[in-house]
């Protein structure tokens, strides 16, 4: 069975660190393309970054320069590393497969999230 | 920036009606448009992507047609368990941002 399972998430102050791990299982990481997904508390949903099957990662303004996306292929596991966090960080965080034929660009597999508070 | 545009915001409506929901971007994303479904404390669910097509377990009376700059998502008969919010989302050719529309929720009138 396809699945991704997040973990990491938590309460961390506003200048903290936190690493979000993203398990699969039933396909291989590091042939596809993987995204992270956020969505703070009552709003709609926000792309935070992607990493492409060659290693190619790209970000969302909000989050560039503070936010490191990466994959461990031995443990077939997606991170995010988070740095220099702030309260506006705060968000239930998804990962996703990301697929297309032609383009890829929509998200077919997606974890059920971790919560991630940035508060003193 | 693409950006994507949905309306109503609200969308009202009875089990057994037809809802029409509608995706517009702010400039032609061709037919590389896909459409998800989030009910309350859950992850999105893929319904339709490449504008038309339904994914895998998607009942037939999901359908999503359009290209370019409008888009739109069709429940053809409602069910109680298709009230739910719903995003449209494209990804621009470069640099690569992915984009979503800011969502339509779908209430029990």
């Amino acid at each position: 069975e396809v699945q991704l399972v997040e973990s990491g998430g938590g309460l961390v102050q506003p200048g903290g660190s936190l690493r979000l791990s993203c398990a699969a299982s039933g396909f291989t990481v590091s042939s596809n393309y993987m995204s992270w997904v956020r969505q703070a508390p009552g709003k709609g949903l926000e792309w935070v970054s992607v990493i492409y099957s060659g290693g190619s990662t790209y970000y969302a303004d909000s989050v560039k320069g503070r936010f490191t996306i990466s994959r461990d292929n031995s443990k077939n596991t997606l991170y995010l590393q988070m740095n220099s966090l702030r309260a506006e960080d705060t968000a239930v965080y998804y990962c996703a497969r990301v697929e297309g034929i032609e383009a890829r660009y929509y998200m077919d597999v997606w974890g059920k999230g971790t919560t991630v508070t940035v508060s003193s | 920036e693409i950006v994507l545009t949905q309306s109503p915001a609200t969308l009202s409506l009875s089990p057994g009606e037809r809802a029409t929901l509608s995706c517009r971007a702010s400039q032609s994303v061709s037919s590389y448009l896909a459409w998800y479904q989030q009910k309350p404390g859950q992850a999105p669910r893929l319904l339709i992507y490449d504008a038309s097509n339904r994914a895998t377990g998607i009942p037939a009376r999901f359908s999503g047609s359009g290209s370019g700059t409008d888009f739109t998502l069709t429940i053809s008969s409602l069910e109680p368990e298709d009230f739910a919010v719903y995003y449209c989302q494209q990804r621009s050719n470069w640099p690569p941002v992915y984009t979503f529309g800011q969502g339509t929720k779908l209430e029990i009138k």
